[in-house]
């Protein structure tokens, strides 16, 4: 267990849905980034927040957006999915900036 | 901008051989540098990372790696190389100092044969 925890760990729904990804860091972690890895892209960064603030966006469709809340917890919201969104989400936590990241074990996400 | 250019996707090596895995960057400067392991089915999980100084560092499950500035190289080492290491390894390097993000390789599967 690596102390960040990432819900649910497998999600399937149809195309033009909207889902929610939900990652809890580690405990005192105030850094949170999402990661997309598929086969063909490989792990591509999606979004960093730092204690509730956006920091960094990386290749992050419109279509998706993602949240800090005060907890700390973040959620990642992709809507009118498509085929091609299917991949495995990682959220990962740091203390101070990225140094060292702690990955979640993901949210395998199946769009049909 | 920075890439990480990992030239092998597969390798296949026998229980108790030694093991290099290869890892080429683009950067400006020297960057942070790190390599990350990938069980199936699990998260990615550091092995080893160098920011500065000594260009050999020790990581975690007996893995090595050397920082070589004019190969711009940061190849992962083991000795010898057990069953349980099978898995996918990540490259991954970051600019130093300040909040920013980690740009990975595509990844090396690793196989190892009895």
């Amino acid at each position: 267990d690596s102390g960040v925890t990432q819900t649910p760990k497998h999600l399937i729904t149809a195309t033009g849905q909207r889902v929610t990804l939900r990652c809890s860091p580690r405990s005192g972690d105030l850094s949170v980034y999402w990661y997309q890895q598929s086969l063909d892209q490989g792990l591509q960064f999606l979004i960093h927040y730092y204690n509730g603030e956006e920091r960094a966006k990386g290749n992050i469709l419109e279509r998706f957006s993602a949240q800090q809340f005060p907890d700390l917890h973040s959620e990642l919201n992709l809507s009118s999915l498509e085929l091609g969104d299917s991949a495995l989400y990682f959220c990962a936590s740091s203390a101070d900036g990225y140094y060292g990241y702690t990955f979640g074990s993901g949210t395998r996400l199946t769009v049909v | 901008a920075q890439s990480v250019t990992q030239p092998d996707i597969h390798i296949t090596v026998s229980e108790g051989a030694s093991l290099e895995l290869r890892c080429n960057y683009s950067y400006g400067a020297t960057p942070y540098l790190f390599w990350y392991v990938q069980s199936p089915g699990q998260g990615l999980q550091l092995l080893l990372k160098y920011f500065s100084g000594d260009t050999l560092v020790q990581g975690i499950k007996g893995f090595e790696a050397e920082f070589k500035r004019s190969q711009s190289s940061f190849n992962l080492r083991k000795p010898s190389v057990h069953w349980s290491d099978a898995a996918e390894y990540f490259c991954a390097v970051g600019p130093p100092g300040g909040y920013s993000t980690l740009t990975f390789g595509k990844g090396t599967m690793l196989l190892v044969s009895p």
